[in-house]
């Protein structure tokens, strides 16, 4: 079935350092791809999605591009601040259903310390 | 504000009890689902429903039950509370597709003694 695989956490990293948190998935069929934010708290939150291959989803000075060869979609950005703090979630839908059930990875938690 | 709520925020309940979570969204959105998230293992989906009167089930509905009467309202009952079902528990909705995005509620955590 589809899944979607996270880098386990914590990630730690100091204010205005580089973020990456990788994800790949397994898929039948051609998913639509998300990243999800949970803040301290709180539920979840959509961050940014992209729908098909090479698309570039952003927000909030995020960004992940899909990548169908390989698998993955990974969640880049160039300076994280201490709000940026949370856990991120990688997610897929496949449309081949009848509902487009969302399926979440396990979850990276981010620390930013200043 | 417009969102999804959840209620109640924190429940403690003993070993055979039943009890209800409540979700209310007013967006107006056709679908809306129960997630519980558990440590190391992200959101498992419950049940989930495409509009009024319509429900089936998700990855983990043993010991669940859903209706769904109104656009609004989407209820989760534990039929016969158990220690396995202590975690945290999200409804979401979104207008259709998951491509537009789900509004989750901010949670109820659950702790079954």
């Amino acid at each position: 079935g589809d899944s979607v695989t996270q880098m386990e956490g914590p990630v730690t990293l100091s204010e205005e350092a580089f973020l990456t948190i990788n994800c790949t998935y397994t898929a039948t069929g051609y998913p639509s791809l998300f990243w999800y934010v949970q803040y301290p708290g709180e539920g979840l939150q959509l961050l940014l999605k992209a729908t098909k291959a090479d698309d570039k989803g952003s927000n909030k000075g995020f960004e992940a591009t899909y990548r169908k060869e390989t698998t993955s979609f990974h969640l880049e950005k160039g300076s994280v601040q201490v709000s940026d703090s949370a856990v991120y979630f990688c997610a897929l839908s496949d449309q081949g259903t009848s509902y487009d059930k969302v399926i979440f990875g396990p979850g990276t938690s981010l620390s930013v310390i200043p | 504000n417009a969102g999804v709520t959840q209620t109640p925020k924190f429940q403690v309940l003993k070993t055979g009890q039943s009890m209800t979570l409540q979700c209310a969204q007013d967006m107006n959105h056709e679908y809306m689902s129960w997630y519980r998230q558990d440590p190391g293992m992200g959101l498992r989906l419950i049940h989930y429903s495409v509009g009024a009167g319509i429900t089936d089930q998700g990855e983990v509905p043993n010991g669940y039950n859903v209706s769904r009467s109104t656009t609004e309202d989407f209820p989760l009952r534990l039929l016969s509370a158990a220690p396995s079902q202590t975690s945290v528990y999200f409804c979401a909705s979104s207008y259709g597709s998951a491509l537009y995005g789900y509004t989750f509620g901010s949670g109820t955590r659950l702790t079954v003694v």
